[in-house]
């Protein structure tokens, strides 16, 4: 049974540009959250899908954005990327009122 | 911002039992505690969670003073695979996001 896939591994971006980070949930999970976890700090909640919907957001700007698609995979977006921007970003998924979350590898994004 | 804290660092040596303290002095009566932990290069990996009584699984034994204003995760032997970084958190059931301090970095010493 796969987990949770996140694609891609790592990537390499310059300033302003824009990014999308995908996310395959493990199987049977319907809602999916983002992380973004910079060098040496713990994960910060960036929002929660569940029905295609956002349901929950974390403080971080519009310049985030998602999606989640009918079959519970998500996107994360980020558009004028800032150096700050770089981060390992981290998928969970669980069952929606479910207590554990299932985390991916992440995709680990580097602004130049 | 997390209402949990741990110390930044530990050490144990390889088949011994590793302890990990936790404060949660303003832990409300209907959060759980949580523990999850990264290994370098990975995504956290949830271990072990309570609310009020001690709990144990095939990974960990979680202690919960009966305040509930500490706890204790438990390692009963340490194996090198164990090197990662532990994050004790405290939640409400359901779809609450996981709030993470900076975890301690537990280091098993062969």
């Amino acid at each position: 049974d796969a987990g949770v896939t996140q694609s891609p591994t790592h990537l390499i971006k310059t300033r302003g540009q824009q990014v999308t980070l995908r996310c395959s949930p493990k199987s049977g999970h319907d809602t999916v959250s983002w992380y973004q976890q910079a060098l040496g700090q713990g994960p910060q909640f960036i929002f929660q899908y569940y029905e295609e919907e956002e349901r929950q957001r974390g403080n971080f700007p519009d310049r985030f954005s998602g999606h989640q698609f009918p079959n519970y995979s998500s996107e994360l977006n980020v558009n004028a990327l800032l150096l700050g921007d770089s981060a390992l970003y981290l998928c969970a998924s669980s069952l929606s009122g479910a207590n554990v979350l299932t985390f991916g590898a992440g995709s680990r994004l580097t602004v130049l | 911002d997390a209402k949990t804290t741990q110390p930044p660092s530990m050490d144990c040596a390889e088949g011994r039992a590793a302890n990990l303290p936790c404060n949660h002095s303003t832990i409300s009566g209907n959060e759980y505690v949580y523990w999850y932990r990264q290994i370098h290069s990975q995504g956290p990996q949830y271990i072990i969670h309570g609310l009020k009584n001690n709990e144990t699984n095939e990974m960990a034994s979680l202690i919960i003073t009966e305040d509930r204003k500490s706890s204790t995760l438990i390692l009963p032997h340490a194996t090198l695979r164990d090197t990662a970084v532990y994050y004790c958190i405290v939640r409400d059931q359901g779809n609450t996001p996981l709030v993470f301090g900076k975890g301690t970095r537990l280091s098993v010493i062969a």
